[in-house]
């Protein structure tokens, strides 16, 4: 199964930008890039996925490399609610909802 | 998405007793999981819950320790057998499959404390 490596944390002003990377040098062909993250005392929650291209949704933004080996979730304006972990994953093709976690990334937003 | 109940959401325990963990779905489900998040750290994932037959394992997790039910595809339970103050935890269950696609969804936890 192909691993991923992200920051142990990072710290952003409320309404900027946030770009939250995630290495995975060793993905397949056909491993999917998912998101997902986990506030303060709940289980964690979805955020996005991709294959290859760019992908948007109402949350945040999925830049994938063009050689797959990285990714960046893009949270266009930071808000407190969006202090979490932030965990990226690809789960195996063998059973695409079994879900490893590495570390993730503590995301602090600051007022 | 699927709404997950799970019950308990918190207990503190005696060392040396079992807790058994419910986790309920809305609707009925391909995939379920159990996971354990030790105090600031990540997810672990226990086992898989197979409906009608015996859950799946992963290493360093064992059927006598952290036995599985799965009756149907709406319900599962996790037990934690023979505490001791390293099951101190959050107990997750999450679901996925079928027509959530690629997506899990997560039950707010159980946090279970053993003295």
């Amino acid at each position: 199964d192909a691993k991923t490596t992200q920051p142990n944390s990072m710290e952003s002003n409320e309404e900027e930008p946030v770009h939250l990377p995630c290495n995975h040098s060793t993905i397949s062909g056909t491993d999917y890039i998912h998101w997902y993250r986990q506030l303060p005392s709940q289980g964690p929650e979805y955020v996005i996925h991709g294959l290859t291209s760019n992908v948007n949704n109402r949350m945040a933004s999925l830049a994938i490399a063009e050689d797959r080996k990285s990714s960046t979730l893009i949270l266009h304006r930071a808000t407190l609610r969006d202090a979490a972990v932030y965990y990226c994953i690809l789960p195996p093709l063998y059973n695409f909802n079994k879900f490893y976690f590495g570390s993730g990334t503590k995301l602090n937003v600051k007022p | 998405s699927a709404v997950i109940s799970q019950k308990p959401s918190r207990d503190i325990c005696q060392r040396g007793t079992s807790l058994t963990i419910q986790c309920q779905v809305d609707s009925q489900v391909t995939m379920m999981f159990w996971y354990r998040q030790q105090p600031g750290q990540s997810l672990t994932l226990i086992a898989t819950a197979n409906q009608g037959s015996e859950a799946t394992y992963e290493s360093g997790f064992v059927i006598d320790k952290f036995p599985i039910s799965r009756p149907n595809l709406t319900f599962s339970t996790l037990t934690v057998s023979n505490m001791s103050p390293e099951d101190s935890s959050i107990y997750l269950c999450s679901v996925g499959g079928g027509g959530f696609g690629e997506k899990l969804f997560f039950g707010s936890g159980t946090q279970l404390s053993v003295l």
